[in-house]
């Protein structure tokens, strides 16, 4: 079965500050890969998706996400974070053909003001 | 024109109740799911159904039984509520197979005391 991974579980970070947050994944066909964002208190948002096509994918609120296949990896960068982007971020992986979405467990951004 | 709604929000009710959570789309989407979060963020699928017919149907006890009247509803029952069920449920549609990713309810808190 497919496992999805997050490297942190909760960052900090002060506003302005450069965001990367890691995701990688263990299957090997093929996968389509998403970001979703949880403000708190609040339900799951999509932030962006891949796809196919190009590996530096652009979402809403300035995120963008690379996608490196040969790393197995979705990892999730901001250039400057607001004290607005405090939220919980989980990636997701759904296989080719497959229906279930498999989530990662989360990274809790802490953006200080 | 809420895309997926969910009711109740809230609901909080004695240990060997029964409860159900209502969830309702208005997307035209085929698939929808019922997710449920614990309290460390961790999300986990529980059912899947694709127009009427379940797809998902993960390890959760038999006390958990979802109905779909129809395509655009799934509702969620569950029967002599323990306090493990204590989470929040999230329901979800997509179109089949889930490349547009998935939309979530807003989600319904149970606090089973």
């Amino acid at each position: 079965a497919q496992s999805v991974s997050q490297h942190n579980h909760h960052v900090i970070l002060s506003e302005a500050a450069s965001l990367e947050l890691g995701c990688n994944y263990s299957y090997g066909g093929t996968v389509n890969l998403f970001w979703y964002v949880q403000y708190p208190g609040q339900h799951l948002q999509l932030l962006l998706k891949y796809f196919s096509g190009d590996p530096l994918v652009k979402g809403i609120k300035g995120f963008e996400a690379e996608f490196i296949k040969s790393k197995f990896s979705f990892n999730l960068r901001k250039p400057s974070v607001q004290w607005s982007d405090t939220a919980e971020y989980f990636c997701a992986v759904n296989e080719g053909y497959g229906q279930n979405f498999v989530f990662g467990p989360g990274t809790r951004l802490s953006v200080l003001p | 024109d809420t895309a997926v709604s969910q009711t109740p929000k809230y609901l909080v009710t004695q240990m060997g109740n029964d409860k159900s959570i209502k969830c309702e789309q208005n997307l035209g989407h085929d698939t929808m799911y019922w997710y449920k979060q614990d309290s460390k963020k961790f999300l986990k699928i529980m059912f899947s159904y694709n127009n009427k017919e379940l797809i998902i149907n993960e390890t959760v006890p038999n006390r958990f039984s979802p109905k779909s009247p129809d395509k655009a509803h799934l509702n969620l029952h569950i029967n002599s509520l323990e306090l493990g069920d204590s989470a929040v449920y999230f329901c979800a549609s997509s179109q089949w197979q889930g490349r547009d990713g998935y939309t979530f309810g807003s989600g319904t808190r149970l606090t089973v005391v």
